[in-house]
């Protein structure tokens, strides 16, 4: 079964917009890709969810193409305080979160 | 609603004892899952219950942890003896329906 796979890390300025991709390939039917952003000394707090084609909400944005292999979280306008690890999760792997992608926004 | 609740948020014990974390999920959700966090190993999935009957346990690392679930209100995470590889943060969560989890603060725990 493959896992949900994302990048370790990636780094911005202030003002940028914030895209993080994940690709989930043995995503099945039924199931949604959610997205979760983690403070230190936190739990994981949902962002975003969604089935197919664009979702956007007052934090993101989360495009999935057709085939839903992939997910890309978009974060507009990135301020220090979206500085976070943010998990990509399927139900492809028992119900298991990536490794989390490290964000870290410089000013 | 309060949200998740656990208890205790930190736990300092010896090597050999027995360590209890305690989790009360929000009200109404039929989900209910055990996470454990390292620097290590990131965040792992250790076992969740559907409607209090324990579905998936293959991350449970060994016999010397056990969860369980007796109502849809409580549910208990033992490690029986505990060693010093087991210090992480222990974090439960809840959903409705396999939908977002709502996760709790966490237990820190120390095992010495």
């Amino acid at each position: 079964l493959a896992k949900t796979t994302q990048p370790i890390s990636m780094d911005s300025y202030e003002g940028q917009e914030v895209n993080i991709t994940c690709s989930h390939n043995n995503i099945a039917t039924n199931d949604y890709i959610t997205w979760y952003q983690q403070f230190p000394s936190q739990g994981p707090r949902f962002i975003i969810q969604g089935y197919k084609t664009k979702v956007t909400n007052e934090v993101a944005s989360l495009f999935i193409p057709a085939d839903r292999k992939s997910s890309t979280l978009s974060l507009p306008r990135v301020s220090l305080s979206d500085t976070a690890v943010y998990y990509c999760l399927s139900n492809d792997y028992k119900l298991s979160f990536g490794a989390g992608t490290t964000v870290t926004v410089r000013a | 609603d309060a949200g998740v609740i656990q208890s205790p948020r930190h736990e300092v014990t010896e090597m050999g004892q027995e360590v209890t974390l305690r989790c009360k999920p929000i009200s109404g959700h039929d989900y209910l899952f055990w996470y454990r966090q390292t620097m290590m190993r990131g965040l792992e999935l250790l076992i969740y219950f559907n409607n209090n009957v324990p579905i998936d346990d293959s991350g449970m690392p060994e016999d010397r942890f056990s969860a369980k679930m007796p109502n849809a209100s409580f549910s208990t995470l033992k490690i029986q003896p505990s060693e010093p590889r087991d210090s992480a943060v222990y974090f439960c969560a809840s959903s409705l329906r396999l939908a977002r989890q709502f996760f709790g603060p966490g237990t820190r725990l120390t095992v010495l």
